[in-house]
């Protein structure tokens, strides 16, 4: 069973930095991109970014290009996403998902809230 | 970046209705489209995939259809569990994008 489980989301300050992670289970890590997807609570899905498989590509949405960061270690199966210059509307869920394509496999999310 | 927009934004349907749900690319994106679903605290459910493909174990009662700018997905008959919040989101390009999502409720 395909299991991918978020931590790292905390209260932080505007300004503040975050890293988030997520370790995953039940499949061959290194043979899929994986993607972050935040949502506003109650609000819809906002895509952030995605990596390929061996980590060597990046994308990012606009909003949050040159202040986070995705990267993997294939060895421990993980993925992260380091959040820089945190503002007010980065305050969401951030779930993990399996695909850059299509997110076949999604965790439950970790909380992140911007706020002074 | 490409728009997604779904209509309508709610949807009230009985039970063993028939629910057609739609979605709007502000340009060309193939086939390149999917849909989730997404329940109250649950995370997003794989739904269907290339605009047409159910994932596997979606109950044939899942369809999608369309290509290029205008998609439906049809849910043939309403059951308990399939009230839910729906999301199309294209990957023809960079940046993925959703649509706002269209909530599937109880008449």
């Amino acid at each position: 069973e395909v299991q991918l489980v978020e931590s790292g989301g905390n209260v932080v300050r505007p300004g503040g930095s975050l890293r988030l992670s997520c370790a995953a289970s039940g499949f061959t890590f290194d043979d899929f991109g994986m993607s972050w997807v935040r949502q506003l609570p109650g609000k819809g899905l906002e895509w952030v970014s995605a990596i390929d498989g061996k980590g060597g590509t990046t994308y990012y949405a606009d909003s949050v290009k040159g202040r986070f960061t995705v990267s993997r270690d294939n060895a421990k199966k993980s993925l992260y996403l380091q959040m820089n210059s945190l503002r007010a509307e980065d305050t969401a869920f951030y779930h993990c998902a399996r695909g850059t394509f299509y997110m076949i496999n999604w965790g439950k999310g970790t909380l992140v809230t911007v706020s002074s | 970046e490409i728009v997604m927009t779904q209509s309508p934004a709610t949807l009230s349907v009985s039970p063993g209705e028939r629910a057609t749900l739609s979605c709007r690319a502000s340009q060309n994106v193939s086939s390149n489209l999917v849909w989730y679903q997404q329940k109250p605290g649950q995370a997003p459910r794989f739904l269907i995939y290339t605009a047409s493909t159910r994932a596997t174990a979606i109950p044939a009662r899942f369809s999608g259809s369309g290509s290029g700018t205008e998609f439906t997905l049809t849910i043939s008959s309403l059951q308990s569990e399939d009230f839910a919040v729906y999301y199309c989101q294209q990957y023809n390009n960079w940046p993925r994008t959703f649509g706002q999502g269209t909530k599937v409720e109880i008449k």
